[in-house]
């Protein structure tokens, strides 16, 4: 298995421009998500979906925009970028099952977004 | 809100214990974890414990819960400078562990020779 894939890994974008950050998982997850990671505030979470054609906000879901057509794939849409969205984003998979042990998270390598 | 707070940094000697510490708000969270992250990587699911434990213990890693005062920490046993990574603490939403977590800042562990 991949595990949880992120592409680009890098990524510079002028302010107004538009992009999306692609995530794709090869575990049969029913459960993906998107964090940004900024410096001394943790991950924050933007969407999530718990399964194909459903999707929901997280903490920080303004500028963003998610779709889960597939099981396997979960892109992330900038709309217009913004320097407030320079940050790190990861994407992360898990299986919803009914123990613990089932449920950890596996993450992406991540994708450094830098918004000019 | 809820919340969940670490402290940033920490330095210790090669071969010295780690302790990396953690509070959190939420009482009603069920699931409680450990991430580690390496420079450039994402995060790696170190280990995890439930509400109704008090302790764990895997191989240098121990894992201590204080649920009345809402803190939990991480014991590293014999640090080696392998281990120098940022660590994060994160709490499930409530009793839910359907991957809503809640991430503390993360404590950047520097081992010194």
């Amino acid at each position: 298995n991949a595990g949880v894939t992120q592409t680009p890994k890098f990524q510079v974008l002028k302010t107004g421009q538009s992009m999306t950050l692609q995530c794709a998982q090869d575990m049969n997850h029913e459960y993906m998500s998107w964090y940004r990671q900024d410096p001394g505030m943790g991950l924050r979470l933007i969407h999530y979906s718990v399964g194909a054609g459903i999707t929901d906000q997280g903490e920080v879901p303004n500028g963003y925009n998610v779709s889960r057509s597939t099981t396997e794939d979960f892109p992330l849409r900038l709309l217009s970028a913004a320097p407030s969205q320079t940050s790190v984003y990861f994407c992360a998979s898990s299986k919803v099952g009914a123990t613990p042990s089932t449920d950890t998270q596996y993450f992406g390598p991540g994708t450094r977004l830098t918004v000019l | 809100g809820e919340d969940v707070e670490q402290s940033l940094f920490l330095s210790v000697r090669e071969g010295d214990s780690s302790v990396i510490n953690c509070t959190y708000t939420d009482s009603s969270s069920t699931y409680l974890y450990w991430y580690k992250q390496e420079p450039g990587a994402g995060l790696q699911l170190l280990t995890y414990i439930f509400s109704n434990m008090d302790m764990k213990q895997d191989q240098r890693l121990t894992v201590l819960l204080n649920k009345k005062d809402k803190h939990l920490s991480l014991r590293i046993a014999d640090t080696q400078t392998g281990d120098s990574a940022i660590y994060f603490c994160a709490v499930t939403r409530g009793s839910s562990n359907t991957g809503k977590l809640i991430f503390g800042q993360g404590t950047t562990l520097q081992v010194k020779p």
